[in-house]
């Protein structure tokens, strides 16, 4: 079974800074996707960014960007330029090849403060 | 084009009533998944439904909850006789048949049970 981890509970960062939110994951599937959903305090699942596991060349969405590290089983997100707007929880999702559930971890609580 | 609707937005249920949660996916996507969020957690899969199939039920209980995507109306998470440790977020998430590798999944704003 495939379990995701996100080891930390809370991170906060000032207005206009980088932060990096750690996410690692354990699978043997060679073919999968990695997801970054963002859940503000409206409860709504966002997408922020996805990346294909096959695709070397890591994905970027305007001010977020991830570090995709396949053999250490290591999807990082980064925020820059952080706005307030960006307090959420954030969290790290996997989905092996074909129509499958998602498997989320525990997340990461962001503050961004002024 | 509405997104993935779910209501109510809250339910509040005595313990031993029935709990009825109902999603309408997006138009156009025949895929429904169910997740459960426990305070300070992450969402856990439950079931995955087709219409008027279920696909992957492997993450539900087994006793008191089941589900529904009939051929024509929303797709149905019903509890029976809750208790208090079902109170959490009850999310839906829905996806194109097809395309579901490209455009993911589109998540609904999620059902809060409370238990009391």
């Amino acid at each position: 079974a495939q379990t995701v981890t996100q080891s930390q509970p809370e991170m906060s960062v000032q207005e206009a800074e980088t932060v990096t939110l750690s996410c690692t994951y354990d699978t043997s599937e060679n073919n999968y996707y990695l997801f970054w959903y963002k859940q503000p305090p409206s409860r709504q699942m966002i997408l922020v960014i996805r990346q294909e596991a096959y695709k070397q060349q890591n994905a970027t969405e305007n001010r977020f960007s991830v570090n995709f590290q396949k053999a250490a089983k290591s999807f990082s997100l980064k925020i820059s330029d952080s706005q307030l707007g960006d307090t959420a929880m954030y969290f790290c999702a996997f989905m092996k090849w074909g129509n499958t559930p998602l498997v989320f971890g525990k997340g990461t609580r962001l503050s961004v403060i002024a | 084009n509405a997104g993935v609707m779910q209501n109510p937005r809250h339910l509040v249920r005595r313990r031993g009533q029935e709990a009825r949660l109902r999603c309408s996916p997006m138009k156009g996507h025949s895929h429904v998944y169910w997740y459960r969020q426990l305070p300070e957690e992450g969402l856990k899969f439950m079931v995955y439904l087709q219409k008027e199939n279920i696909i992957d039920e492997s993450g539900m209980p087994k006793e008191r909850f089941s589900a529904e995507f009939p051929k024509e109306g929303p797709s149905i998470l019903r509890i029976q006789q809750v208790v208090r440790g079902d109170s959490a977020a009850y999310f839906c998430a829905s996806s194109h048949r097809d395309r579901v590798t490209e455009d993911g999944y589109t998540f609904g704003s999620g059902t809060r049970l409370t238990v009391v």
